[in-house]
């Protein structure tokens, strides 16, 4: 069975500091895929990132940076000099396949952790 | 295009009635699935599709019908709703996998069982 464990359930900080979201996944598979998704206050879900388990480079995107280490099952996001706008619940998901490739559509998710960044 | 669309955006029930939580997409995605939120538990997935006339059954489908007549709509049913079904309801879409494509979220729908 899958897991994702976000054990951080609230982060608050300081705008302009950095902050860490960490996420944990546990699969068998070795192809699977890993997705961030964000939750601002309004409510819907927005994606952020997909990343498969066989590319292990670390991406950037503008402030947000995500480290995948398959030596720890972490994938881990970073918001770089945090603004008041990314105070959201942030969901790392993790899909892997079936022998028909059709639940990789179905996405675990972790518990989520709540971002709060103060002014 | 809209992307996902989901009604009614607020529902109130009593114990033992039914509705059904409707859901629409327009990006030609033959992938959608749902999802209930509820606190500190993330997003749980009640039941997919990979296309119509095809839909499978996710972690928590108990409670819970879905069909699947056209690629552009995917209903969700609860038959007989009870206070353990009080949630907040996520569609998402997606294009057919494999590989896992990025699924598009609709807006939710808040359900209180009285």
């Amino acid at each position: 069975a899958q897991k994702v464990t976000q054990a951080q359930t609230e982060i608050s900080v300081v705008e302009k500091e950095d902050v860490t979201l960490d996420c944990v996944y546990e699969t068998r598979d070795t192809t699977y895929y890993l997705f961030w998704y964000k939750q601002p206050p309004s409510g819907e879900l927005v994606f952020l990132i997909r990343r498969n388990s066989f590319d292990e480079q670390n991406e950037i995107s503008g402030r947000y940076s995500w480290n995948f280490q398959k030596s720890t099952s972490s994938f881990n996001f970073t918001i770089t000099a945090s603004q008041v706008v990314d105070s959201a619940v942030y969901f790392c998901a993790l899909s892997v396949p079936n022998a028909g490739g059709t639940s990789y559509g179905k996405l675990t998710f972790g518990q989520g952790t709540i971002l709060t960044v103060h002014p | 295009n809209a992307g996902v669309t989901q009604t009614p955006k607020f529902q109130v029930l009593k114990t033992g009635q039914s509705m059904t939580l409707q859901c629409a997409q327009d990006m030609n995605h033959e992938y959608m699935s749902w999802y209930r939120q509820d606190p500190g538990m993330g997003l749980r997935l009640i039941h997919y599709s990979v296309g119509a006339g095809i839909t499978d059954q996710g972690e928590v489908p108990n409670g819970y019908n879905v069909s699947r007549s056209t690629t552009e709509d995917f209903p969700l049913r609860l038959l007989s709703a009870a206070p353990s079904q009080t949630s907040v309801y996520f569609c998402a879409s997606s294009r057919r996998p494999p590989p896992p494509d990025t699924q598009y979220f609709g807006p939710g729908t808040r359900l209180t069982v009285l």
